[in-house]
């Protein structure tokens, strides 16, 4: 089945700066990647995702990138805001086994 | 509209007891999936139900634990003789098809065993 990996599993950066977060997968079928934020008590969110049939896709300050040959995906976050802290899971969706596995989550901290 | 919702929000039981958690996916949803959550740590799959066919019952960490999806809808984890180490939050989840969509969570229950 599908194994992703993610890393690293926590990250603390100063507010403004940069953060990325990157995993990778197993499965050559897999097509979707969605990434996920959860607030300390919340449900995990969906907050950017991208297919596999294009390289990168972004949304304000986040931004998702997709290497299908080296099968590996990154989250970036620009000008980082402590609002940012949370926890965030990558997940890939198997074409074969139909199903979402997640990756084991970072715990992004912004330093103010 | 309504999202998935789970039942109870809290749970406290005793060592010992069997425990039943509630799921209700958003309507039409076709995908469900359960996962534990202990303080701090990520997402521990569980079961995952996809329409009419067989679930994926590879992550439940014993026979205590069971699950059911009736009328591929309401779904319902059962585990039974709980031990203190069940105590988690129990998060499910559910997506509207088998192609590759965003999946939605509930607010989960949190499970205390005392």
């Amino acid at each position: 089945g599908e194994n992703v990996e993610q890393h690293p599993s926590t990250l603390s950066v100063q507010e403004g700066d940069s953060a990325v977060i990157k995993c990778t997968y197993s499965d050559s079928a897999s097509n979707y990647f969605p990434w996920y934020k959860q607030e300390l008590g919340k449900r995990p969110q969906l907050i950017i995702d991208i297919r596999s049939n294009v390289g990168e896709k972004k949304d304000q300050r986040i931004a998702v990138t997709l290497n299908k040959t080296a099968k590996h995906f990154s989250l970036h976050i620009t000008e980082t805001q402590p609002e940012d802290s949370a926890v965030y899971f990558c997940a890939a969706f198997s074409g074969s086994a139909r199903q979402l596995t997640f990756g084991s989550g970072t715990q992004l901290t912004v330093l103010p | 509209g309504a999202g998935v919702s789970q039942s109870p929000s809290n749970k406290v039981t005793e060592k010992g007891k069997d425990v039943e958690l509630r799921c209700d996916p958003i309507s039409g949803h076709t995908a469900l999936y359960w996962y534990r959550q202990s303080l701090g740590q990520g997402l521990e799959f569980l079961i995952y139900f996809q329409g009419n066919s067989a679930p994926d019952k590879s992550g439940l960490p014993s026979d205590r634990f069971s699950a059911e999806r009736t009328g591929g809808s309401v779904s319902t984890l059962t585990i039974q003789r709980t031990q203190q180490e069940d105590s988690a939050v129990y998060l499910c989840a559910s997506s509207p098809d088998s192609v590759g969509t965003e999946a939605f969570f509930g607010q989960g229950t949190r499970l205390t065993v005392v």
